[in-house]
């Protein structure tokens, strides 16, 4: 079955403590994204990839980091310089070109601050 | 950059009955406007999208119509079923592609039986 896997579903972060959240896709896509979803707002763009070992930041990447070293992997890792990290983080990818901007969701990390 | 609005944030409506939510854009280079709809607990689906070129598109029962003098646009759903409760996204975005969507704040569509 082809799609986008996230994992974990849930994940807690401690006090000054990085956090990976991991993100797979079988589609060969070539472009990848990471959103973050807030309880009443729209979707905000952290950072996304259009090619392997190239990333781009997106509106919001402050205290965010990532990398690409597979077409099919584009890891988020949250780190201790994100000071509201609590949110739901949402992976995408989709083809590249006009009439290739369908978006691929996985089912979302529920990040939450112990 | 862009701004989306989108009205209402939460909508009722009795099953069979017809649903509209309504968005407005900002940038007028704006040319391509998608709906997302996420049911609990998942990822947004893609449910139909639009390009500035079109006024109109239908799906089965949802269609999107684009406005672009007004620059809004809006989503509507024929006798609406309960498995079209969900939280609904609209999107806008230039030729740049993905990496420019702005999305709305969403509705939360709920289907009275």
């Amino acid at each position: 079955d082809g799609g986008i896997t996230q994992s974990p579903k849930y994940l807690f972060r401690k006090e000054g403590q990085n956090v990976t959240l991991s993100c797979e896709q079988n589609l060969n896509h070539d472009a990848m994204y990471w959103y973050r979803q807030d309880p009443g707002q729209g979707l905000r763009l952290i950072y996304y990839s259009q090619i392997v070992n190239d990333f781009q930041k997106g509106d919001i990447a402050e205290g965010y980091s990532v990398s690409r070293e597979k077409k099919e992997s584009f890891p988020l890792t949250v780190t201790s310089a994100q000071k509201n990290p609590t949110a739901f983080y949402l992976c995408a990818s989709s083809m590249i070109g006009q009439g290739h901007e369908k978006l691929f969701f996985g089912s979302g990390t529920q990040l939450s601050v112990l | 950059g862009e701004n989306v609005e989108q009205h209402p944030s939460t909508l009722s409506v009795q099953e069979g009955d017809s649903a509209v939510i309504k968005c407005t854009y900002s940038d007028s280079a704006s040319n391509y406007f998608p709906w997302y709809k996420q049911e609990l607990g998942k990822g947004p689906q893609l449910i139909i999208d639009i390009r500035s070129n079109v006024g109109e598109k239908k799906d089965q029962r949802i269609a999107v119509t684009l406005n672009k003098t007004a620059k809004h646009f809006s989503l509507h759903i024929t006798e609406t079923q309960p498995e079209d409760s969900a939280v609904y996204f609209c999107a806008a975005t230039t030729n740049f592609g993905n990496e420019k969507l702005t999305f709305g704040t969403g509705t939360r569509l709920t289907i009275i039986p």
